[in-house]
């Protein structure tokens, strides 16, 4: 059973514009959710995360947007610049500490 | 910074051969993971470690993995019998509680031959 939900699959943006990753998980026990920015050759690196009791976070060009009765949380990238260009997961993590990955989204920004 | 040390970089192994793919977390962690990811495709969850134990495992990480701490800084995942499908990205990753970040290593490309 896919427990997080990850579309679209590819994005390609022309800079300076918003890309939009969307996210939707199965399970209301999951209480943590980050994402995660993966370049080529490199592991999965932290961007930016947010509890269920938050609505919205902000850090910098990075926005998370949840919606709590949806099960719905999605990735804002404000002002894209081609360096943002790389791979992006979504996860939720249970109580029990395990990291449920969505399928990713390969994003390209044009310069 | 304090980040997490995988060692190889890449391998290379012969199918039916044994490979130990080694992970040092950050020092002070207690909770840590592997995962694996194929070539173009998702991440996927492999087992997590706590408190010298195995605390859970998908259905990949079957009797051919296994996981060890020897050291209380190594964090070892042993296959014992490799196979073609297993040639992927292995990712090991550590937090330190309940609601921090897990931090990720650099990988180490498994390609079974």
């Amino acid at each position: 059973q896919q427990q997080v939900k990850q579309s679209p699959q590819s994005l390609i943006v022309q800079k300076g514009g918003i890309s939009i990753i969307n996210c939707a998980y199965e399970n209301t026990a999951f209480d943590y959710f980050p994402w995660y920015q993966q370049f080529p050759g490199k592991g999965p690196a932290l961007l930016i995360a947010i509890r269920p009791d938050v609505s919205e976070k902000k850090e910098g060009r990075f926005t998370i947007s949840f919606n709590k009765s949806a099960k719905q949380f999605s990735l804002h990238i404000m002002d894209s610049q081609p360096g943002d260009s790389a791979t992006y997961f979504c996860a939720s993590i249970s109580p029990g500490n395990q990291f449920y990955f969505g399928t990713g989204t390969s994003l390209t920004v044009i310069p | 910074e304090p980040e997490v040390t995988q060692t190889p970089s890449h391998q290379v192994t012969q199918m039916g051969q044994e490979v130990i793919l080694r992970c040092v977390p950050i020092s002070n962690h207690l909770y840590f993971y592997w995962y694996r990811q194929i070539l173009g495709q998702k991440v996927e969850f492999l087992v997590s470690f706590y408190n010298n134990e195995i605390s859970e495992k998908s259905e990949i990480f079957d009797d051919q993995f296994s996981v060890e701490r020897p050291d209380g800084s190594n964090f070892t995942l042993k296959i014992r019998s490799t196979k073609l499908e297993d040639s992927a990205m292995y990712f090991c990753a550590s937090k330190g509680d309940v609601y921090t970040e897990a931090f990720f290593g650099q990988g180490t490309r498994l390609t079974v031959v």
